[in-house]
């Protein structure tokens, strides 16, 4: 079974500009996650999609948003980026039920210069 | 509000020995615990999870050991090996999963 692929995998950015990052889930899993990864402050939660719906949210502006397709895959939107923003987005996928772990991609190295 | 804690964020063990990596959380409704390794260049890899009605699981040499009264979580592994160096980051299932901030384990040969 395939892994859960994010694209693409580096990103530079400028300050002001937007970004869209994208998720592919391991095949079957409906629960897809999104998480912010900076020095010091672990995995800071930003959102979940299950069958194309937002199930939770983080504590994250309204610059960040997301949406998942019809196919599970799930893209990543932040808005007027900051150099704040800089940070390593991991994706997660799984089961979308109880007692199942999450399935980490590799990661988008974002960038804001 | 760091609802899942990892205190030491970096830990040095000599090869063949023990490994103890220490997680406390603060919510007594986590119901699902996960430890997670994470090499430089790459996700976070799932190692072993246990219920809250659990209180160890063991999985080769990895064992997780869950006190719910200490609202503590540990994993131990056993012998370590130099390929064991990487990022420890433990995870609390509630109605999302709640990451601690990591231990950086070294193992030396």
């Amino acid at each position: 079974k395939a892994g859960v692929t994010q694209t693409p995998r580096y990103l530079i950015k400028t300050r002001g500009q937007q970004v869209t990052l994208s998720c592919s889930p391991i095949s079957g899993h409906r629960s897809v996650s999104w998480y912010q990864q900076t020095p010091g402050q672990g995995l800071q939660f930003l959102f979940e999609y299950f069958s194309e719906t937002q199930r939770n949210k983080g504590n994250f502006p309204g610059r960040f948003s997301g949406r998942q397709f019809s196919n599970s895959r799930s893209e990543m939107n932040v808005s007027t980026l900051e150099l704040g923003d800089s940070a390593l987005y991991l994706c997660a996928s799984g089961g979308g039920y109880d007692n199942s772990p999450l399935h980490f991609g590799n990661g988008t190295r974002l960038t804001v210069t | 509000d760091q609802q899942v804690k990892q205190n030491s964020p970096s830990l040095s063990v000599q090869e063949g020995r023990i490994s103890i990596l220490n997680c406390d959380y603060t919510n007594s409704m986590f119901d699902y615990f996960l430890w997670y390794k994470k090499y430089p260049a790459e996700g976070p890899t799932f190692l072993i999870s246990i219920s809250s009605i659990k209180d160890k699981n063991e999985d080769g040499r990895f064992t997780v050991f869950l006190n719910k009264s200490a609202k503590h979580l540990s994993l131990h592994i056993v012998p370590s090996q130099p390929g064991d160096s990487a990022v420890y980051f433990c995870a609390a299932s509630g109605n999302q999963f709640y990451f601690g901030t990591g231990t950086s384990l070294t193992v030396i040969p």
